[in-house]
C-alpha cells in the first residue's frame, strides 16, 4: 500500500467550476501538508501549506485536513483554464522535530477546466 | 530573481552510460533536494543536500550518488543507467535545511536511456 493515495483522474470540468481534489494516507507521522501545481513541462509550484487539522485559504483556493481520517483536500473555486495543470499532494514526516529533507508525494491529478 | 536552474534540459543516453545532472539553486538557499518523477510513479525523494553533506538519502540503489559544492550548487550521477531510470530529475532549494520551508523547484533535466 502506498503511503499516499491520489486518484489520478484525469479530471475535465467548465471554466467556474468548483473542483475537489483529494488525497489518503497512512502514516500517522505526516504533520505537514502541501498541495503542488504542476504545468506541463515545468516543475511543481508550492500552492498550498497547512500543518493543522481545519481548513486554510487563499483567493480561490482552500486546503483542507482532517488528521483524524487521513484525509486532505485541495477546492478551487470557479476554476479557470489557467488552472489546468496536474495538482499533486505533498507530506512531511516531522518526527521529534527533526527534518528529514524529505515530501512524499501523490501520484497526481491531472485537472482540465474548459471554457 | 533567478529562480532554481537544471541543465541539461534534456540527456540521452544508452544503457550502461552515467549520467550528470547539474541543479544551480537560488541565490541564498544552502539546501537543495533531487527528485525523480517517472512516468506513473510520481515524484520520489532522491536525495538531500545541506551546506555540502548528504542529509538523508531516498530507496534508491547506491549508483545513484550526488556532491554539492562550496556555492551550494549540486550535481547527480546515476551509474550504470538502466532503462528504467528514464525520468524526469527535479532538483529543488530552500532557505534552510528543512521542507517547513518553501521549496522552489526547477523545471528539471528530461533522463532518456536507450
Amino acid at each position: 500500500q502506498k503511503e499516499v493515495e491520489q486518484d489520478p483522474g484525469p479530471l475535465s470540468v467548465p471554466e467556474g467550476a468548483i473542483v475537489s481534489l483529494n488525497c489518503t494516507y497512512s502514516n500517522s507521522a505526516f504533520q505537514y501538508f502541501m498541495w503542488y501545481r504542476q504545468y506541463s513541462r515545468k516543475g511543481p509550484e508550492l500552492l498550498m501549506y497547512t500543518y493543522s487539522s481545519g481548513n486554510k485559504e487563499d483567493g480561490r483556493f482552500t486546503a483542507q485536513v482532517d488528521k483524524s481520517s487521513k484525509y486532505i483536500s485541495l477546492f478551487i473555486r470557479d476554476s479557470q483554464p489557467s488552472d489546468s495543470a496536474t495538482y499533486l499532494c505533498a507530506m512531511e514526516s516531522n518526527a521529534g522535530g527533526t527534518s528529514y529533507g524529505k515530501l512524499t508525494f501523490g501520484q497526481g491529478t491531472i485537472l482540465t477546466v474548459h471554457p | 530573481e533567478a529562480g532554481v536552474t537544471q541543465s541539461p534540459t534534456h540527456l540521452i543516453k544508452t544503457r550502461g552510460q552515467q549520467a550528470t545532472l547539474r541543479c544551480s539553486p537560488i541565490s541564498g538557499h544552502t539546501s537543495v533536494y533531487w527528485y525523480q518523477q517517472a512516468l506513473g510513479l510520481g515524484l520520489q525523494f532522491l536525495l538531500w543536500y545541506d551546506e555540502g553533506e548528504e542529509r538523508n538519502r531516498g530507496n534508491f540503489p547506491p549508483r545513484f550518488s550526488g556532491r554539492q559544492f562550496p556555492n551550494y550548487s549540486s550535481e547527480l550521477n546515476v551509474n550504470a543507467l538502466e532503462l528504467e531510470d528514464s525520468a524526469l530529475y527535479l532538483c529543488a532549494s530552500s532557505l534552510v535545511g528543512t521542507t517547513n520551508e518553501k521549496l522552489f523547484f526547477g523545471s528539471g533535466t528530461q533522463l532518456s536511456v536507450l
